[in-house]
């Protein structure tokens, strides 16, 4: 089967830099994505890494260790706008690649 | 700006009643999904389909079942309410297979079955 385990909540001040981890198990593995949820929205998309290493876009990067199955999004310069749930998925090669598998979610609390 | 739309965003249902959330995508993407989010559970995948009429099962498809006529329209089905079906629901699609782009979701159906 497939799990991902990523902390429920994380608490950081704003300006400072947070990371939240997400390891996962998998009997394929295709890729790590990172999604935002803020309350009463919907999912979106933040990043997506198949290769180890690190990538970054603005203020946020998400780094991969494939050997580690181990994961982390990385946000810099936090606001408050950042308060939200931040989900990591990973998609199931067992399937053929296709079915994306979610974890639980942290949420994010920016105090000022 | 590439959209998902959910037709409901409320939605309240008695238990045995047939359900019926419709999502409609206008990014011409193959690849639609199914899921329905729970406090401490994450997002689960109901169903998915990567073609017109193609349809397979996710994680969680007992008491669900849907209809993709067309390839914009992705339809979930309740056959039969039941309370433990009160949820938040979302629709989303992807242009590959890979997930490589991403998923576009809606805003999100709140289902409440009493």
């Amino acid at each position: 089967g497939q799990s991902l385990e990523q902390p429920s909540e994380v608490t950081a001040v704003e300006g400072a830099i947070v990371q939240i981890n997400c390891t996962y198990q998998t009997s394929g593995f295709y890729g790590l994505s990172w999604y935002q949820q803020h309350d009463g929205g919907a999912p979106t998309f933040l990043s997506y890494n198949a290769l180890d290493g690190l990538e970054e876009t603005g203020r946020f990067s998400s780094f991969l260790s494939r050997s580690d199955s181990y994961g982390y999004l990385l946000l810099q310069e936090l606001q408050m706008k950042d308060s939200a749930s931040y989900f990591c998925a990973v998609r199931d090669l067992e399937t053929g690649g296709f079915k994306t598998i979610f974890g639980a979610g942290t949420r994010l609390f920016v105090k000022a | 700006d590439v959209k998902v739309t959910q037709s409901s965003r409320y939605l309240v249902k008695r238990t045995g009643e047939k359900v019926f959330l419709e999502c409609v995508q206008d990014m011409d993407h193959e690849n639609m999904f199914w899921y329905r989010q729970d406090p401490g559970l994450g997002l689960r995948l109901i169903y998915f389909s990567y073609d017109v009429k193609m349809k397979e099962k996710g994680d969680i498809p007992e008491g669900y079942s849907v209809s993709r006529e067309k390839k914009e329209r992705f339809s979930l089905i309740l056959e039969s309410a039941s309370t433990n079906q009160t949820s938040m629901y979302l629709c989303a699609s992807s242009l590959r297979k890979t997930g490589a782009d991403g998923y576009t979701f809606g805003s999100g159906t709140r289902l409440t079955v009493v």
